[in-house]
Order: structure tokens, then C-alpha cells, then sequence
């Protein structure tokens, strides 16, 4: 079965240092992989995707994301993070639904970042 | 637009009332869905809707009932909810068919009395 993991569940950070947060996922065929970051009380916004092709992944807001088929890991990075970053960040894998042709979207447990001036 | 609005914001119900949430997307989205996310918690998919249809439904007790009235809207019926039912409920669209991505509303939060 898919699944995915975020070993930390609480990351804090100084406002200007580098952030890599961790995921890992367990899926038998190539995975599609997302990385959502969402704030107090709002939806989930897309940081990143990775589909196919180069395994580094840039995204918005200075995120960028590796794929290693190796490590089975699509850890999300950012070199100088802002206060503004401070949220919970979603690692979700995308798998095929043969039967109805639509992805099922599973989700890690989540990331909470916290950011100090 | 890239948008997907959820109405209302904030809702607050009895045990015994009926209410309704809304989305609606412009985005030409074929592909809706339902999420319900418990604080601390990542979303848990509840419904899923294809070319208004509804395509999966992961196991959702009755006294959730969706609706799909046109390509554009989501509608979510409550009725005789639970307090434990009391969550952010989020919608999310996307293309139809596999390798898509899926674009949240900013949710409805939901508190059972």
C-alpha cells in the first residue's frame, strides 16, 4: 500500500537559515509527489510537483524539492527561510485509481514549521 | 482564475440542524472533491466527483451527503452531525484523469454543538 512519511513532526528554525524538511514514501510504481504548505486556517497551497524528468524540482516562494528513487525520499528545501514560511507543510504522493482514472491523493502527516526572528 | 471558494467561512451547527457548504471553481475542472481535516491532522478525502458524478465516496456516513449540481459547483448537505464531525472541511479541484494536480479552497470550519 502507499504511504508516506514525515519523520519530523516539529521543526524550528532561525529567520535567514537553510530548511530541508524530510519526507518518505513507500509506492510500488513510479511515484508523482507534491509538497503543500498550508497556514493557520487555510487551504493547502501547491510549493511543488514532481512527475518525471530532472529530479531537482524547483518550486514557488525559493522551494525546491529532490527525488531519489534510491532512498525512496522527496525532501523539500529552501536556503534562506522567512518568518513568513512559518506553517504546516504537506508531503502527498499521487497514486492511480485504475478503476475510475483518478488519483488518489495520500498525505504525509505533516510538518509544523515555526520560524524565529 | 485559479481559484476555488468555499462559502460559508465559519459555521457553527446543532446536533439536529441541516446546513450546507459550498464550492465552486471556474477553473474548467472536471474532477471535485471533499476533504475533512481534523486539527493537526493532514486531509482525509471523503468524496470525489467526476463529469458530476460521484466516484469514490471512502466509506462517508450518510449524515454527509454531497452534491454535484453543475460542473462549476460543490455542494456538501449536513444533517444530525456529531460533535466529533467538527473539522475544516476543504474542497479541491483538478483536470480529470491521472497526473493532476489538485487546487484547495481556504475551507469551511465547522463546529458542532
Amino acid at each position: 500500500a502507499q504511504s508516506v512519511t514525515q519523520p519530523d513532526i516539529h521543526i524550528t528554525v532561525s529567520e535567514g537559515a537553510s530548511l530541508e524538511l524530510r519526507c518518505n514514501y513507500s509506492y510500488g510504481a513510479t511515484p508523482y509527489l507534491f509538497w503543500y504548505v498550508q497556514s493557520p486556517g487555510q487551504g493547502l497551497q501547491l510549493l511543488l510537483k514532481y512527475f518525471s524528468g530532472d529530479t531537482l524540482v524547483q518550486g514557488i516562494k525559493g522551494f525546491e524539492a529532490e527525488f531519489k528513487r534510491s532512498q525512496s525520499s522527496f525532501n523539500l528545501r529552501k536556503p534562506s527561510v522567512h518568518w513568513s514560511d512559518a506553517a504546516e507543510y504537506f508531503c502527498a504522493v499521487g497514486a492511480e485509481e485504475r478503476k475510475t482514472s483518478y488519483d488518489k491523493v495520500i498525505f504525509g502527516p505533516g510538518t509544523s514549521l515555526s520560524v524565529i526572528p | 482564475d485559479t481559484e476555488v471558494t468555499q462559502t460559508p467561512k465559519h459555521l457553527v451547527m446543532g446536533m439536529t440542524n441541516k446546513k450546507s457548504l459550498k464550492c465552486e471553481q471556474h477553473m474548467g475542472h472536471r474532477a471535485m472533491y471533499w476533504y475533512k481535516q481534523k486539527a493537526k491532522k493532514p486531509p482525509e478525502l471523503m468524496f470525489v466527483y467526476s463529469y458530476e458524478k460521484l466516484s469514490i465516496n471512502e466509506s462517508v456516513p450518510s449524515r454527509f451527503s454531497p452534491e454535484c449540481p453543475n460542473s462549476s459547483l460543490l455542494n456538501l448537505h449536513l444533517h444530525a452531525l456529531q460533535p466529533e464531525d467538527s473539522a475544516l472541511y476543504l474542497c479541491a479541484s483538478s483536470q480529470f484523469g491521472t497526473h493532476n494536480e489538485q487546487f484547495f479552497g481556504p475551507g469551511t470550519r465547522l463546529t458542532v454543538l
